[in-house]
């Protein structure tokens, strides 16, 4: 069964703290993104990355990078972590641009 | 801009009663009308892709249906195990990433 496996389903953190988030798929997909997901609001892009070594800005990506070292692999960072990114982060990839995603089961980060 | 509206935002309904989630878009350029379904605390999950106006998908006790500006997710007979917030995103010729409604949370009651 194909996959996309987030390291972490709940992760506390401190302010200021450097937080990565890791994101693994199965499915030799070229496109893998990051987005959040708080109520009322959706889900929003923050990054996303079409090749290795490639990434490109979403709606909301400050306070955000992102690591695309291996086709596989696609890592979200915040660099110093904040209250108001507290959040639902939710990992996807994708194939080809008509296809749909498979996303991951979701890391629910609080940052204290 | 993309933009996709769904309606209502929350819905409850007794089992076995039917009813229909709207989405709402306006995109340049389409490419993909996707359906998700996502339970509490889980990432979401694929339901269906509609390309063309016109076109209908099902699922056993889900319908959907694709117009110029709107789909239809159609619950037929639902059961409690439908409960869940379903979400509707489009893709568009010109971007990779897809844009996403806020969803629909569905409660069915026993």
């Amino acid at each position: 069964d194909v996959k996309v496996t987030q390291s972490s389903r709940y992760l506390v953190k401190r302010t200021g703290e450097k937080v990565f988030l890791e994101c693994v798929q199965d499915m030799d997909h070229e496109n893998m993104f990051w987005y959040r997901q708080d109520p009322g609001l959706g889900l929003r892009l923050i990054y996303f990355s079409y090749d290795v070594k490639m990434k490109e800005k979403g709606d909301i990506p400050e306070g955000y990078s992102v690591s695309r070292e291996k086709k596989e692999r696609f890592s979200l960072i915040l660099e110093s972590a904040s209250t108001n990114q507290t959040s639902m982060y939710l990992c996807a990839s994708r194939a080809l641009t008509g296809s749909g995603y498979t996303f991951g089961s979701g890391t629910r980060l609080t940052v204290v | 801009e993309d933009q996709v509206t769904q309606s209502p935002e929350a819905l409850r309904l007794q089992e076995g009663e039917s009813s229909s989630l709207n989405c709402s878009y306006t995109v340049s350029g389409l490419r993909g009308l996707f359906w998700y379904r996502q339970d509490p605390g889980k990432g979401p999950e694929f339901l269906f892709t509609l390309y063309s106006a016109g076109e209908e998908k099902e699922k056993e006790r889900l319908k959907a249906t694709l117009t110029k500006k709107e789909s239809f997710l159609h619950i037929t007979a639902p059961k409690p195990e439908d409960s869940a917030t379903y979400l509707c995103a489009v893709g568009n010729t010109g971007r990779r990433a897809l844009t996403f409604g806020s969803g629909t949370r569905l409660q069915v009651q026993p």
